[in-house]
Formats: structure tokens, sequence, C-alpha cells
């Protein structure tokens, strides 16, 4: 595709919910990063895929939350029984690689709203 | 820790230069990036330093000190659409990037 996409634009649900995100990256990029911006805030790492290589969970903030990779493209972020400081926005990005100037092209995000 | 530090916001007139500064501290150095963002848009690239010295692209030119720590973002000419804010991001030992907090750049007429 032209670009990362990222679905849904909006998610608004109950606290206790589950929830799931999709990315699909752009064709070809190995390397995939899930990150969570709150209002006004920097970036926070999640979790990145690279290749066949297990993922790096390092970043994600509690069990609740997972995410997997079907056949090296499209990814999923799940949250399970969500609650209210979950609230942000939670961007994609694919990268052709990890090093050099391989740089990181964001997807649009998906903004969650728990209530 | 690692840590990545930038100004929470300034403030600059249209047609102006304005100087943005990054200081970092990380396990390890391969790579730092400059990203701009719009409100409610998603991050995009801008630039990459990864030797010394200063990197020209237009308007915008990116400068990097690794003895120091230390990178800036310069903005040229600048115009209303620079309206934004502009994050520092280094790139570490595992190759993961660490990101700032970003500086919030304000343009007035």
């Amino acid at each position: 595709g032209a670009g990362v996409s990222q679905s849904p634009s909006n998610k608004v649900t109950e606290k206790g919910k589950d929830v799931e995100l999709r990315c699909d990256p752009i064709s070809g990029h190995t390397a995939l990063y899930w990150y969570r911006q709150s209002l006004g805030q920097g970036l926070e790492f999640l979790i990145y895929f690279q290749g066949n290589s297990a993922p790096d969970k390092s970043g994600l903030p509690s069990d609740r939350f997972s995410a997997e990779r079907t056949g090296g493209s499209v990814s999923t972020l799940t949250i399970q029984r969500t609650q209210q400081e979950d609230s942000a926005v939670y961007l994609c990005a694919s990268s052709l690689g990890t090093s050099g100037r391989f740089t990181q092209y964001f997807g649009p995000g998906t903004r969650l709203t728990v209530l | 820790g690692q840590n990545i530090d930038q100004p929470t916001e300034m403030t600059a007139t249209e047609g102006a230069i304005v100087q943005i500064n990054c200081t970092y501290q990380t396990s390890g150095f391969n790579g730092l990036f400059w990203y701009q963002q719009h409100a409610g848009e998603a991050p995009t690239f801008l630039s990459y330093n990864v030797l010394d010295g200063l990197e020209e692209k237009g308007r915008f030119s990116s400068f990097l000190s690794r003895s120091k720590g230390y990178s800036y973002l310069l903005l040229k000419e600048l115009q209303m659409k620079d309206s934004a804010s502009y994050l520092c991001a280094v790139r570490d030992s595992n190759y993961q990037l660490i990101w700032g907090a970003g500086t919030k750049l304000i343009i007035k007429p």
C-alpha cells in the first residue's frame, strides 16, 4: 500500500471491555512498531516486531496488552479489560529495517477513549 | 536510564529563524532523528544524523555532536504551517528509538 493504515480511526469503549486495533504496514517493511501517545505527551514504545524474530514486548505496560503479527504483515494490538488510563492515541509505524537511514513511517493512529 | 530532553514549548515569528535543542543520554548511539507532528496527525520524518556536523535540507537543518550528546533542529524563514511539535528520537544500542516528549513550536504573524 501507499502508506501505513490503521483501523479503526476512533474507538470508544466502556471500561472492562476488550478492544482490538489493527495496523497494515507498508508492503515489504519488515519492522513494525506500536506506540501510545497521550495528549500533549511524547511517544511511549509498546512493542516491536522484526521479521520472524520474537517480538520485543518490553514496552507493554501490563499483561492486559498483547500484540501479534500474522504472516509478517498485518498486526493486531489487543487490550483486555480496558481501563480509563488506556485512553490515548495508538500509533503504528513500519520501516524497511532498523539500522542506518531506515526511518519509521507512521499510520494515522487510532484514538481510543475508555469511558 | 535513557533520557531525551527538549524544551516543552517555543514561540517564534513568521519569517524568522528558530533553533530547537535536544540533549540525550542513551545506552549506545546509532543515529538521531527529528520528526514533525502537526496537531492530531501522525509524526513525519524530517532528518537523520549519525555523524557529527550539519545536515541541510531546504529550510530545515539538523546538527549533531555525539561527544556532547546534543543535537539541534534549525528552521529558517518560518512559515505559519511550521507550527507543530518537533520530536527528537535517538536509536540506541538495541536499535530501538528512544523518543523525547517533543517541542511545541508556535509561530506568530
